[in-house]
């Protein structure tokens, strides 16, 4: 009973360097969602996807692009790393409007 | 902008007293109000929620009350347990066309033995 699985659970990067995230889950969720957590900040989102075929932006989507690959998958990716994107990203998904989030154990990214 | 707010980083409780945890937000369109639990090195957990259509729900220790006209939620645990010391995040959401989920910085609670 997997859920939701992020890979890698560890990154570090050099400034400019680029990479992708990525998110699958097996519970047939339509919405799903990339967070990022940093201290005193809380969780805040940076792009979510409502269902196959869309993308939105968050609260904090500026460097970062996405991709619903299927209903399965969501991947992020970081075009030009900076140090500003260290932390730990977190993907979730639910099943619609009105429905709890479940997450993922989350990747730990430094960009030094 | 934060829409959500957990005003207090930090609670400490004795174990068997109880802890509340308080939540306000400022968009009147949310009608969709959840707390998560989370410990370190792991993702965040469900631990209750509630609609915009009640005041108060209820899952064993766990109480969450709702205030609309002051937008405000809070999260109850009596009795506390020591292994309730987590970081607990607040989160709303909204229906219609907008679906995402807005989370609180989070409040780390410690409960002492």
């Amino acid at each position: 009973n997997a859920g939701v699985t992020q890979t890698p659970k560890f990154q570090v990067l050099k400034t400019g360097q680029s990479m992708t995230l990525q998110c699958a889950q097996d519970m047939n969720h339509n919405s799903m969602y990339w967070y990022r957590q940093d201290p005193g900040m809380g969780l805040r989102l940076i792009y979510y996807s409502a269902s196959e075929g869309t993308t939105d932006k968050g609260e904090v989507p500026n460097g970062y692009n996405v991709s619903r690959l299927n209903k399965r998958e969501f991947s992020l990716r970081l075009e030009s790393a900076a140090p500003s994107q260290t932390s730990v990203y977190f993907c979730a998904s639910r099943t619609g409007v009105g429905e709890k989030l479940f997450f993922g154990s989350g990747t730990q990214l430094s960009v030094l | 902008d934060q829409q959500v707010k957990q005003n207090s980083p930090s609670l400490s409780v004795q174990e068997g007293r109880i802890s509340i945890l308080n939540c306000d937000y400022t968009n009147s369109m949310f009608d969709y109000f959840l707390w998560y639990k989370k410990y370190p090195a792991e993702g965040p957990t469900f631990l209750i929620s509630i609609s915009s259509i009640k005041d108060k729900n209820e899952d064993g220790r766990f109480t969450v009350f709702l205030n609309k006209s002051a937008k405000h939620l809070s999260l109850h645990i009596v009795p506390s347990q020591p292994g309730d010391s987590a970081v607990y995040f607040c989160a709303a959401s909204a229906r219609g066309n907008n679906n995402d989920m807005r989370f609180g910085a989070g409040t780390r609670l410690t409960v002492k033995p």
